[in-house]
């Protein structure tokens, strides 16, 4: 069975940092594409950003709004993805989901995780 | 605002078939097959239909998916209950270097 677990969100002050981690178990994580998508409170998706196997060469790519202050990376050895954000902004404050990219369509979302809750305040 | 345009809310009756749309560009749609996501209340975002029409395993064939030009349709038939959440496309994006664009969302209520 499938499953993406993320941690590590919280509150974060503006300016600050935080790393998120998604832990995927179930299937050959290094051979995955992978994604987080992010949902504002009562607001709809957002695509943050992407991360490519190793085998299709380990790029990223990052939505506009994203881009220059987060950085996605994997650890293929623990099974683990990662959203490192800087420079966080109030309008990063947003549920956090990682997502497998590409199984079944063309980069569809196949599987997610729960979430994990950022709150960027002061 | 949302690259690809749906309508905000969306009703029904049980038993009746509803219809969501889903509009986009040459660019995304046009171009490119597109995805439909159900997010139930309190819950992560689902992969309900891939390909413009096709099924995840346990997905109920209540749910149908279409594409035509720059426009995509969500069809739920016999709607049930349950089936009252959010409902959202996606495409990727040719203009954006192959980047992942949703709809804005539309909440289905059963009335």
């Amino acid at each position: 069975e499938v499953q993406l677990v993320e941690s590590g969100g919280g509150l974060v002050k503006p300016g600050g940092s935080l790393r998120l981690s998604c832990a995927a178990s179930g299937f050959t994580f290094s051979n995955a594409w992978m994604s987080w998508v992010r949902q504002a409170p009562g607001k709809g998706l957002e695509w943050v950003g992407r991360i490519k196997s190793k085998t299709d060469g380990g790029t990223t790519d990052y939505a506009a709004p994203v881009k220059g202050r987060f950085t996605i990376s994997r650890d293929d050895s623990k099974n683990t993805l990662y959203l490192q954000m800087n420079s966080l902004k109030t309008e990063d404050t947003a549920v956090y989901y990682c997502t497998t990219e590409g199984w079944f369509g063309e980069l569809s979302l196949d599987y997610w995780g729960q979430g994990t809750l950022v709150t960027v305040s002061s | 605002q949302s690259v690809l345009t749906q309508p905000p809310s969306a009703s029904g009756t049980p038993g009746q078939r509803v219809t969501i749309s889903c509009s986009g560009s040459s660019s995304n749609i046009g171009s490119n097959t597109v995805n439909w996501y159900q997010q139930l209340p309190g819950t992560a975002p689902k992969l309900l239909i891939y390909s413009n029409n096709q099924r995840p395993s346990g997905v109920p064939d209540r749910f149908s998916g279409s594409k035509s030009g720059t426009s995509a349709s969500l069809a739920i038939s016999g709607l049930q209950s349950e089936d009252e959440a959010d409902y959202y496309c996606a495409a990727w994006d040719d203009s954006l270097n192959g980047h992942v664009v949703f709809g804005g969302g539309t909440k289905l209520t059963v009335l």
